[in-house]
C-alpha cells in the first residue's frame, strides 16, 4: 500500500511569490492535515480537511490556504511568500474525524524563500 | 491557551533506559500521542494514551496521568537507531493535534 506522497520535494521561491504544495493521502483516508515545521522546531498545525471541507485551521494568516479535491488529495497554497515561510511542510492523513486515529505523514516539501 | 513542554535534548547510552517527559496545558483534553522523527524523515506514530496508565508496545511504553496533565515515553534497551526527535502531541476538543517542540534523543555507544 502506497503511503502519503507529497510534491514537489523541494521548492525555491522568492519573496512575494506564491507556492503550491500537493499531497496525496493513503488510499481510503478521507482526512488530510497540513503542518509547518521550521528548521529544528516542532510541528505547527496549519489546516485540516475532511471529505472536501476545511474542518479547522491553525494560527496562520489567511495567505495560507488550501483545498481538498474529490479524490481526497489536497493542495496547500501560500501567497505573498515571506522569508519566514521557509520550512518543511508536512502532510498527514487518516480516517474520519477521530483524531485518536494515527496520522500517517508524508516525506514533506521543503520550501525555501529567498 | 494550549502548550506542551518537553526537554529539548536527552543523551543516553546504548542498552540503557530513557524517559522523555511531557507536560501539557489544554482545554478539552482527549489524549496524548507520541511520534518519532529521524533527521530528514517524516514523523511516525509511536503510541496513544487516552486513559491513565501505561501502554506498552515492544521496547517503547507510554504513560499518562490526566490529573497531573503529564505523560512520558519510556524507551528500553536503547539502540543506536533510536537516535531521533520525539514529539508528544495533544488531541484537544478543538480537533487539533498540537505538537510539542520535540526532544532530540542522542544514543551513544
Amino acid at each position: 500500500e502506497a503511503g502519503v506522497t507529497q510534491s514537489p520535494t523541494h521548492l525555491i521561491k522568492t519573496r512575494g511569490q506564491q507556492a503550491t504544495l500537493r499531497c496525496s493521502p493513503i488510499s481510503g483516508h478521507t482526512s488530510v492535515y497540513w503542518y509547518q515545521q521550521a528548521l529544528g522546531l516542532g510541528l505547527q498545525f496549519l489546516l485540516w480537511y475532511d471529505e472536501g471541507e476545511e474542518r479547522n485551521r491553525g494560527n496562520f494568516p489567511p495567505r495560507f490556504s488550501g483545498r481538498q479535491f474529490p479524490n481526497y488529495s489536497s493542495e496547500l497554497n501560500v501567497n505573498a511568500l515571506e522569508l519566514e515561510d521557509s520550512a518543511l511542510y508536512l502532510c498527514a492523513s487518516n480516517n474520519g474525524l477521530d483524531l485518536a486515529d494515527t496520522q500517517y505523514f508524508g516525506p514533506g516539501t521543503r520550501l525555501t524563500v529567498l | 491557551g494550549q502548550s506542551l513542554e518537553q526537554p529539548s535534548e536527552v543523551t543516553a547510552v546504548e542498552g540503557a533506559i530513557v524517559q522523555i517527559n511531557c507536560t501539557y496545558q489544554t482545554s478539552g483534553f482527549y489524549g496524548l500521542s507520541w511520534y518519532q522523527q529521524h533527521d530528514g524523515g517524516a514523523p511516525t506514530f509511536l503510541s496513544y494514551n487516552a486513559l491513565d496508565g501505561l501502554e506498552e508496545t515492544g521496547r517503547f511504553s507510554s504513560f499518562l496521568s490526566r490529573s497531573d496533565s503529564y505523560g512520558y515515553l519510556l524507551l528500553q534497551e536503547l539502540q543506536m537507531k533510536d537516535s531521533a526527535s520525539y514529539f508528544c502531541a495533544v488531541e484537544s476538543s478543538s480537533y487539533k493535534l498540537i505538537f510539542g517542540s520535540g526532544t532530540r534523543l542522542l544514543v551513544r555507544p
